[in-house]
């Protein structure tokens, strides 16, 4: 069974730009989360989705959105881009648990460097 | 390879030796917790997990206990191997959430 796959593997935004990452989770898996990774802060979530409906968010700015797709595909967006967004961004897909989301499958990550 | 944490908490043993990795949790309502590993480069990739209605769980040469009590979670790891080096992380839920809750961090460097 293929991983959690992530795209693009790096990329180089300048300030004020956009950003779009992409996300395939494993075949089945439903929820799909996102989590913000910097020396400073270490793994911080940012949003999670099941069957294209958002049940939870981070505390981080409206800059920060996302969304799911009937297939289960999840792509974020972060628009007007600062140098502190620079980080790794990793998505995590999951079979759900009731009530909850259950362990969580990485992909490799999307490291984002804001010059 | 990239750098997860640049001033993590280092713990430095022998190849061989056993490993202990600890953990202070946050939220007295996580009833859900894991523990992933993480190489240079990679994802974070599950190690073991326990839910709250336990104590101790084992796996292949790797053990966690949890102390509700204190909020305290430990990895142990027996016979500590080279492919051990990697930085650890204990991870909380709690139900209804839909997000975990990540600890800071531990470098496990492995000495041969």
């Amino acid at each position: 069974k293929a991983g959690v796959t992530q795209t693009p593997r790096y990329l180089i935004k300048t300030r004020g730009q956009q950003v779009t990452l992409s996300c395939s989770p494993i075949s089945g898996h439903r929820s799909v989360s996102w989590y913000q990774q910097t020396p400073g802060q270490g793994l911080q979530f940012l949003f999670e989705y099941f069957s294209e409906t958002q049940r939870n968010k981070g505390n981080f700015p409206g800059r920060f959105s996302g969304r799911q797709f009937s297939n289960s595909r999840s792509e974020m967006n972060v628009s007007t881009l600062e140098l502190g967004d620079s980080a790794l961004y990793l998505c995590a897909s999951s079979i759900n648990r009731v009530g909850g989301t259950g362990e969580l499958f990485f992909g490799e990550g999307s490291r984002l460097t804001v010059l | 390879g990239e750098s997860v944490g640049l001033h993590l908490p280092t713990l430095s043993v022998q190849e061989g030796d056993n490993s202990i990795i600890n953990c202070a949790y946050s939220n007295s309502a996580s009833d859900y917790f894991i523990w992933y590993k993480q190489e240079s480069g990679k994802g974070p990739q599950f190690i073991i997990d326990i839910r709250s209605n336990m104590d101790k769980r084992q796996g292949q040469r790797v053990t966690v206990l949890l102390n509700k009590t204190v909020k305290h979670l430990s990895l142990q790891i027996a016979a500590t191997q080279p492919g051990d080096s990697a930085v650890y992380f204990c991870a909380e839920n709690e139900l209804g959430t839909y997000k975990y809750i990540f600890g800071t961090g531990t470098r496990l460097k492995v000495l041969a």
